[in-house]
């Protein structure tokens, strides 16, 4: 029963352009959603989270949207650039439990 | 400000031996959570501390424990290891369960031959 889905396993984009990650959740109690960022040989990056009290979060180059009715948020980052490439995870929780439930990750490359 | 310290980096074993792991959380952070990630199964929760006791708990067999002292550093200790016990074990802290975003280490690369 995976409760939190990234059905893009990579994605490639061009340096300077918009790279948008997609994330699905089933569970409707969730109401704490945080993206993070993960090289090889290290653990998981914070990068920006969201509260379902909100639809949208920027900050800097990042911003989360977050779509309760469809049970989707999104993550943007613009403009993109070669080190920003990267695992990205989405992640969700309840916000009254330390128990976050992952997706299965993206793999972002940006092309110089 | 130092991060979340987690010790060791690498870690091999065999079959049947124990092992703990060893978690200091970033300073003023209470919560402490641990996460095992596999190829297979990704990142999967198995236990949150807070204050000394365990809030929360993952599907895992009995085989993982884990315990958190009063300066809220935590170990994790697996026992009768199994092969498919090998994975990256990853500590994480926050300020509180609130809707405080948690900050990871870097893990423990534990093998199992």
């Amino acid at each position: 029963d995976q409760q939190v889905k990234q059905n893009s396993p990579s994605l490639s984009v061009q340096e300077g352009r918009i790279s948008i990650l997609n994330c699905d959740y089933t569970n409707s109690m969730f109401d704490y959603f945080l993206w993070y960022k993960k090289y090889p040989a290290e653990g998981p990056t914070f990068l920006i989270s969201i509260s379902s009290i909100k639809d949208k979060n920027e900050d800097g180059r990042f911003t989360v949207f977050l779509n309760k009715s469809a049970k989707h948020l999104s993550l943007h980052i613009v403009p993109s650039q070669p080190g920003d490439s990267a695992v990205y995870f989405c992640a969700a929780s309840r916000s009254n439990t330390g128990k976050l439930i992952f997706g299965q990750g993206t793999t972002l490359q940006v092309k110089p | 400000k130092a991060g979340v310290t987690q010790t060791p980096r690498y870690l091999i074993k065999t079959r049947g031996q124990q092992v703990t792991l060893s978690c200091s959380p970033i300073s003023g952070h209470r919560s402490v959570s641990w996460y095992q990630q596999t190829p297979g199964q990704g990142l999967q929760f198995l236990f949150e501390y807070f204050s000394e006791t365990q809030r929360n708990k993952g599907n895992f067999p009995g085989r993982f424990s884990g315990r958190q002292f009063s300066n809220s550093r935590s170990e994790m200790n697996v026992s009768t290891l199994e092969l498919g016990d090998s994975a990256l074990y990853l500590c994480a802290s926050s300020l509180d369960r609130g809707d405080q975003p948690q900050h990871f280490g870097d893990g423990t690369r534990l093998s199992i031959l």
